[in-house]
C-alpha cells in the first residue's frame, strides 16, 4: 500500500532563516506531488505541484521554492522566512491520473518568530 | 477561475441528528468530487468520493452529486460527537484539485 511521510511535524524558525520541508511517498511510482499551506482558520492554498521530476508548477508568487530530486521526494524550501510564512504545510500525492483524489501527509506546523 | 464554494458554518447539530453539508463548483468539466474531514490540528483525510450523478452511501455518510446544478452534498446520519470537524469539498480540474474553505461541524452531545 502507498504511504506518505512528511517531516518535521512542528518547526519554530526565526525570521530570515532558511527552511527545508521534506515529503516522500512509498509504494507507488511517478506520483503527482503537491505542497499546500493552510493559514490559521483559512482554506488550503496550493503552493506547488509536480507531475514529474523537473516538472514543477508554482501557483503563488512568494519566497518559497520546491524541488523534486527523486521521483517520490518533494522538498519545499525558503532562503529567508517571513512572518507571513507561518502556517500548516501539507504535502499530498495522487496517481498520475488525478481522478481518484489526494492523500495528504500528516503536515508540518511552521511558526516563524 | 475555478471555484468551490462552501458555507463556512459553524454548523451545529445534536447527537443523532442528520448533518447536511453543501458545496457548489464552477468548472463544468470536473469529473471527480471528494469530501475530506479535517480534525483540528490534523491533516485532511478522504472520507467520500463520487463520480456520477446521484447518491453514494458509505456507512453513515451519503454523498450526493448533481452535475447539472454543479452541486455536491454530504449527509451524515446519526451524527456523533466524533464527527465534529471541518469538512472540505474538493473538485478535480486537470492535474489538481480545488478545495472549498470548509464547513465547521459541531455535534452536540
Amino acid at each position: 500500500s502507498q504511504t506518505i511521510h512528511q517531516w518535521p511535524a512542528t518547526l519554530v524558525q526565526p525570521v530570515g532563516s532558511p527552511l527545508s520541508l521534506e515529503c516522500t511517498v512509498e509504494g507507488t511510482s511517478n506520483p503527482n506531488l503537491y505542497w499546500y499551506r493552510q493559514a490559521a482558520g483559512r482554506g488550503l492554498q496550493l503552493l506547488f505541484y509536480s507531475i514529474g521530476i523537473d516538472q514543477i508548477s508554482s501557483e503563488v508568487p512568494q519566497n518559497l521554492s520546491a524541488s523534486r530530486p527523486q521521483d517520490r521526494q518533494f522538498i519545499l524550501s525558503s532562503k529567508k522566512l517571513l512572518l507571513s510564512d507561518s502556517g500548516f504545510y501539507l504535502c499530498a500525492w495522487s496517481e498520475a491520473v488525478t481522478f481518484y483524489g489526494y492523500t495528504f501527509g500528516s503536515g508540518t506546523r511552521l511558526t516563524v518568530v | 477561475q475555478k471555484e468551490v464554494e462552501q458555507n463556512s458554518g459553524p454548523l451545529s447539530v445534536p447527537e443523532g441528528a442528520i448533518a447536511s453539508l453543501n458545496c457548489t463548483y464552477s468548472d463544468r468539466g470536473s469529473q471527480s468530487f471528494f469530501w475530506y474531514r479535517q480534525y483540528s490540528g490534523k491533516s485532511p483525510e478522504l472520507i467520500m468520493s463520487i463520480y456520477s450523478n446521484g447518491d453514494k452511501e458509505d456507512g453513515r455518510f451519503t454523498a450526493q452529486l448533481n452535475k447539472a446544478s454543479q452541486y455536491v452534498s454530504l449527509l451524515i446520519r446519526d451524527s456523533q460527537p466524533s464527527d465534529s470537524a471541518t469538512y472540505l469539498c474538493a473538485v478535480n480540474a486537470g492535474n489538481q484539485f480545488y478545495f472549498g474553505t470548509g464547513t465547521s461541524l459541531t455535534v452536540i452531545p
